[in-house]
């Protein structure tokens, strides 16, 4: 099973900020929180990961509660292109496995 | 690079058939896996290897084979094909890198019906 808990859908409005949220209550020391999109039916699509600190690449900024527990993913400026089904996974160790839950299904709207 | 490529894109296969999906990455990447995505669903791992020679189980293996004689190469076999077995595959592949927690990068899918 999942390792974390995501709202099944979200709107948001194009050109506003998007702000996933993630439950990962019993994530391990040395788990990675990653997020992936898929979009249609693509392959999934690597966004960032981060362990505990706050992360920032061209595509989105990660935020990590200090307790791990939580975290969400924030795109600044969302874009029609942004809709796509958002997946929040925890893995680590030496296979770095990933466990896929069913994800937030974001509907941008223009 | 052309990253993570799979072929066919998509197959239709008779029940008790036998097919090879092919899957090829050009990254140099240790790690390669095997998943499978149900309408709806999220992507389930079939099969994962670690280096060339070495494999192993994932969460849904029964019903398929495989195996890895290259570091690019991670073919996933269909001895006798099943309805059950119809849905999306996807093959992905990863870095080890500086404290193992590289991204997979996947290709873009073989989308298969037994029929």
């Amino acid at each position: 099973d999942a390792k974390t808990t995501q709202p099944p859908s979200m709107d948001c409005a194009e050109g506003r900020a998007a702000n996933l949220p993630c439950n990962h209550s019993t994530i391990s020391g040395n788990e990675y929180v990653y997020w992936y999109r898929q979009i249609h039916s693509q392959g999934p699509q690597y966004i960032i990961h981060g362990l505990k600190n706050n992360e920032t690449n061209e595509m989105a900024s990660l935020i990590i509660t200090e307790d791990r527990k939580s975290s969400t993913l924030i795109l600044p400026h969302a874009t029609l292109r942004d809709t796509a089904v958002y997946y929040c996974i925890v893995s680590g160790g030496a296979t770095n496995k990933l466990i896929f839950g069913t994800g937030t299904l974001l509907a941008v709207q223009p | 690079n052309a990253g993570v490529t799979q072929t066919p894109k998509f197959r239709i296969l008779k029940i008790g058939q036998s097919m090879t999906l092919q899957c090829t990455q050009d990254m140099n990447h240790n790690y390669m896996y095997w998943y499978r995505q149900d309408p709806g669903m999220g992507l389930k791992l079939i099969y994962y290897s670690v280096g060339a020679g070495i494999t192993d189980k994932g969460e849904v293996p029964n019903g398929y084979n495989v195996s890895r004689s290259t570091t690019e190469d991670f073919p996933l076999r269909l001895e006798l094909a099943a309805p059950s077995q119809t849905s999306v595959y996807f093959c992905a592949s990863r870095d080890r890198g500086k404290g193992n927690n590289q991204p997979q990068h996947f290709g873009d899918g073989t989308r298969l019906s037994i029929l």
